[in-house]
């Protein structure tokens, strides 16, 4: 049982372009979210957080939008910059419990 | 500052073999966490400390993993007797609470042959 998902296992974006990571769970209790980036041979990175109290967070390049009726959320990198190319993956977790629960992540490719 | 330090970087041993890693966190960080991540899957939680208290084990296969915190800074894990499934990737984060984002290390890829 998979309680977060990111269906998408790779996506190829144009240097430039705008990049949209996917990730979808479906355990209602989650209220925190987190977005990790790993490079090949190296640990996960932290990107990006949101709390379930708001729709939206902004970080330079990055934003993070979550829609809780539709328990989606999802990482919009513009502009995509071939360092990017990496696999992401999100996280969710309740309050309290302090366990981070990891999608399979998806691999992004900027293509220069 | 300092990231989270692992060692070794890469372990190859035979199966029924025991091996531990070695897991250094960032200065002042208090939670510490052990991951397993297998190829093509996210990290799993395998346990977490608080300080030198272990607070959540639950998915630490207690048979023949085990792990400890000494004085709640460095940590090591232990597995006796391995398996070829334990083959993957460890990883080690920290965070200086709780609730905030952990910070990773750049594991231990171990291979039971």
């Amino acid at each position: 049982d998979q309680q977060v998902k990111q269906n998408s296992p790779s996506l190829s974006v144009q240097e430039g372009r705008i990049s949209i990571l996917n990730c979808d769970y479906t355990n209602s209790m989650f209220d925190y979210f987190l977005w990790y980036k790993k490079y090949p041979a190296e640990g996960p990175t932290f990107l990006i957080s949101i709390s379930s109290i708001k729709d939206k967070n902004e970080d330079g390049r990055f934003t993070v939008f979550l829609n809780k009726s539709a328990k989606h959320l999802s990482l919009h990198i513009v502009p995509s910059q071939p360092g990017d190319s990496a696999v992401y993956f999100c996280a969710a977790s309740t309050s309290g419990t302090y366990k981070y629960i990891f999608g399979t992540g998806t691999r992004l490719k900027v293509l220069a | 500052e300092a990231g989270v330090v692992q060692s070794p970087r890469y372990k190859i041993i035979e199966k029924k073999q025991p091996v531990a890693f070695w897991c250094n966190p960032i200065s002042g960080h208090n939670t510490l966490y052990w991951y397993l991540q297998n190829l093509g899957q996210g990290p799993e939680l395998l346990i977490r400390y608080e300080n030198e208290e272990a607070v959540d084990d639950s998915q630490l296969p207690k048979d023949r993993f085990s792990a400890e915190r000494l004085k709640g800074v460095d940590s090591t894990l232990k597995i006796q007797p391995a398996e070829l499934g334990d083959s993957a990737v460890y990883l080690c984060a920290s965070s200086l609470f709780t609730d905030t984002e952990a910070f990773f290390g750049q594991g231990t890829r171990l291979t039971v042959v």
